[in-house]
């Protein structure tokens, strides 16, 4: 089993649809979480970091259950340039520094 | 200017043959990372350095080396490589502020071994 998992994907979505995307870790000594957003042959690049209370910017807003493990990202009135890779990722420093990436989902928006 | 530079950014190479991936950054950040991505493999690090005379490896560090030639300079090399070693290879940078370790990532280098 993987450390970090994601949803398989692809998720094919009407503009202003809301999407939501699930990771889930399996080490409980895991310390900080973020999802990144990756364009096709592109770098990935930081979305938002995931704190325990949640957080919100704009559009996304971002959930962490410790109890379950679990991370989710959910995109609101989706757009057209939406439609990326969003990487789960997952970090920890107890017993050796540890960051792992999930797989990824791809969001396709359409109009 | 990017603030996380990689050269070169494409290459075909052959079987065998030694080559270098480098790095630099102008952010001021301590810590760098080389990563690979393949598809549907997700992103996996390779090497991280911590401070200029600090190497640790990473989850695929076999038939990879790196050196920090300084805290803004981080190459990877791959002695000899072969077509497996065929991926997407990412440099990133982060500091440590808050413990949170956000990533930074170059535009990447697209390997190619034949």
């Amino acid at each position: 089993r993987k450390e970090v998992e994601q949803d398989p994907g692809p998720f094919n979505v009407p503009e202003g649809a809301t999407v939501a995307f699930n990771c889930t870790y399996s080490n409980s000594a895991s310390q900080s979480f973020f999802w990144y957003r990756q364009d096709c042959r592109k770098e990935p690049k930081l979305l938002m970091s995931v704190y325990s209370s949640g957080n919100e910017d704009g559009r996304f807003t971002a959930q962490l259950n410790r109890a379950s493990q679990y991370i989710s990202l959910l995109i609101r009135d989706s757009k057209l340039s939406d439609s990326a890779t969003y990487l789960c990722v997952v970090n920890r420093n107890t017993g050796g520094f540890k960051t792992i990436f999930g797989a990824g989902t791809r969001l396709f928006v359409k109009a | 200017d990017a603030d996380v530079t990689q050269t070169p950014r494409n290459r075909i190479t052959k079987t065998g043959k030694r080559i270098m991936l480098e790095c630099s950054q102008t952010k001021g950040h301590d810590r760098m990372y080389w990563y690979r991505q393949d598809p549907g493999l997700g992103l996996r690090l390779i090497y991280y350095s911590f401070d200029v005379k600090d190497i640790n490896k990473g989850e695929i560090s076999d038939g990879y080396s790196v050196s920090r030639q300084a805290q803004a300079k981080f190459s990877l090399s791959l002695e000899s490589a072969i077509p497996n070693q065929t991926a997407l290879y990412f440099c990133a940078t982060s500091d440590f502020a808050g413990g949170y370790n956000e990533q930074f990532f170059g535009p990447g280098t697209r390997l190619t071994v034949l």
